[in-house]
């Protein structure tokens, strides 16, 4: 986990309310991943950003949007559209944005409820 | 595309013994090919990776893999399991200029005393 925090560790979600979820990296990495994770499921990307200020679509990116205005920071808002929030969210940020090589490295995650 | 297949959801093994957790891969061309371990309400941690060269690949905390080419294969080992090896572990593919990395279902690893 060391080198990317997620903030916070839980978060809980009203019906209608859209809620951001942070990660920060120092690892001086280009590229960052967001994931969703269910139970059984494995790991779904939603989004992913190999430089500063792009960002793409992964497989499940419906109701979520995100932004990457600084090198070491890649926010999530879950919006209201996403209508089965509950998850286990995971960013992840790697070295090169040209390396499929490249090993990916996770922050510890944060758990979101809906009340 | 490429996936990944775990078979086994769950894996029991005595302290002591070998432990196997097994995936097998499909992709297009060479294939990139990853082991993560996860503890409860944990990220994700590396283990190791196969990116090209000897098909036995060492990694962390005395973990190993094998790729195997003709059989898609990409096993993780080790020799003698510890308690503390109990977890989830994900294997995971990416093929080569592709920035996708297609994760397992996960298999849980129980280590009995």
């Amino acid at each position: 986990d060391g080198g990317i925090t997620q903030s916070p560790k839980y978060l809980f979600r009203k019906e209608g309310q859209n809620v951001t979820l942070s990660c920060e990296q120092n690892l001086n990495h280009d590229a960052m991943y967001w994931y969703r994770q269910d139970p059984g499921q494995g790991l779904r990307l939603i989004y992913y950003s190999q430089i500063v200020n792009d960002f793409q679509k992964g497989d499940i990116a419906e109701g979520y949007s995100v932004s990457r205005e600084k090198k070491e920071s890649f926010p999530l808002t879950v919006t209201s559209a996403q209508k089965n929030p509950t998850a286990f969210y995971l960013c992840a940020s790697s070295m090169s944005r040209a390396g499929a090589w490249e090993t990916q490295y996770f922050g510890p995650g944060t758990r979101l409820l809906v009340l | 595309a490429q996936s990944v297949a775990q078979p086994e959801d769950q894996v029991n093994v005595a302290e002591g013994n070998p432990l196997t957790v097994k995936c097998t891969y499909s992709v297009s061309g060479n294939p990139y090919l990853f082991w993560y371990v996860q503890y409860p309400n944990r990220g994700l941690q590396f283990l190791l990776k196969y990116i090209t060269g000897d098909n036995l690949v060492k990694g962390s905390y005395g973990f190993e893999a094998e790729f195997n080419k003709s059989q898609t294969s990409f096993h993780l080992k080790k020799p003698s399991a510890l308690v503390s090896d109990s977890a989830l572990y994900f294997c995971a593919v990416r093929r080569y200029n592709n920035n996708d990395m297609r994760f397992g279902a996960g298999t849980r690893l129980t280590v009995k005393p």
